[in-house]
């Protein structure tokens, strides 16, 4: 079992619409969790972090963390295409740097 | 203007070489670490350093050397031994450990020809 997993995607969603990216993780001592974006060739730029259960809202994303579950989400509100890229989820179990998921691909569709 | 760089951009490797990657932060952050990433695939971690003149090693440090002699710096060698060093090199930094945020530099591309 990875450590981390996501769904490689692509995830396609229409201009507009909401999306919903999942991630879930095996260490239940995991104490943060993050969300990066990256463009093709390019470095992960940081979208989010969370580190309590619930939801944590910045503009138009939302990342939702339930540590019961142990899963962390990523929701984008009124996606742009401008939101395509590749989502990586990652964890910090505090022993080491973070784990990275292999990351979903996101398309949004003019 | 603070941030983490990179160089080269793009660095062209003949077998038999060693290559130094460099990467420095004006952050003032303790923490720094080298990821590699191929083709549609996650970041795996090669080394981290979380003090001048200490680092451990990641996942996949063999073929890999660094060293961290000041805070701002934290050069990775990528030696001979490393059979298929062909990727994406990152370099990320921390304002003091692993439960920090991680900030990323914009990476440099290896090709081994």
């Amino acid at each position: 079992q990875k450590e981390v997993e996501q769904n490689s995607g692509p995830l396609s969603v229409p201009e507009g619409a909401i999306a919903s990216l999942n991630c879930t993780y095996s260490d239940r001592v995991s104490q943060s969790f993050f969300w990066y974006r990256q463009y093709s060739g390019k470095s992960p730029e940081l979208i989010m972090s969370i580190y309590s259960n619930g939801d944590k809202e910045d503009g138009r994303f939302t990342a939702q963390l339930n540590k019961a579950s142990q899963y962390v989400s990523l929701l984008i509100r009124d996606s742009q295409p401008s939101d395509s890229a590749t989502y990586l989820c990652a964890v910090n179990t505090g022993r080491r740097a973070l784990t990275f998921g292999s990351g979903t691909r996101l398309q949004v569709q003019p | 203007d603070g941030g983490i760089t990179q160089s080269p951009k793009y660095l062209f490797r003949k077998e038999g070489q060693n290559v130094t990657l460099s990467c420095e932060q004006n952050l003032n952050h303790d923490a720094m670490y080298w990821y590699r990433q191929d083709p549609g695939q996650g970041l795996r971690l090669i080394y981290y350093s979380q003090i001048v003149n200490d680092f451990q090693k990641g996942d996949i440090a063999e073929g890999y050397s660094v060293s961290r002699e000041k805070k701002e710096s934290f050069p990775l060698t990528v030696t001979s031994a490393q059979k298929n060093p062909t990727a994406f090199y990152l370099c990320a930094s921390s304002r003091q450990g692993h439960t920090d945020t991680q900030y990323f530099g914009p990476g440099t591309r290896l090709t081994v020809l």
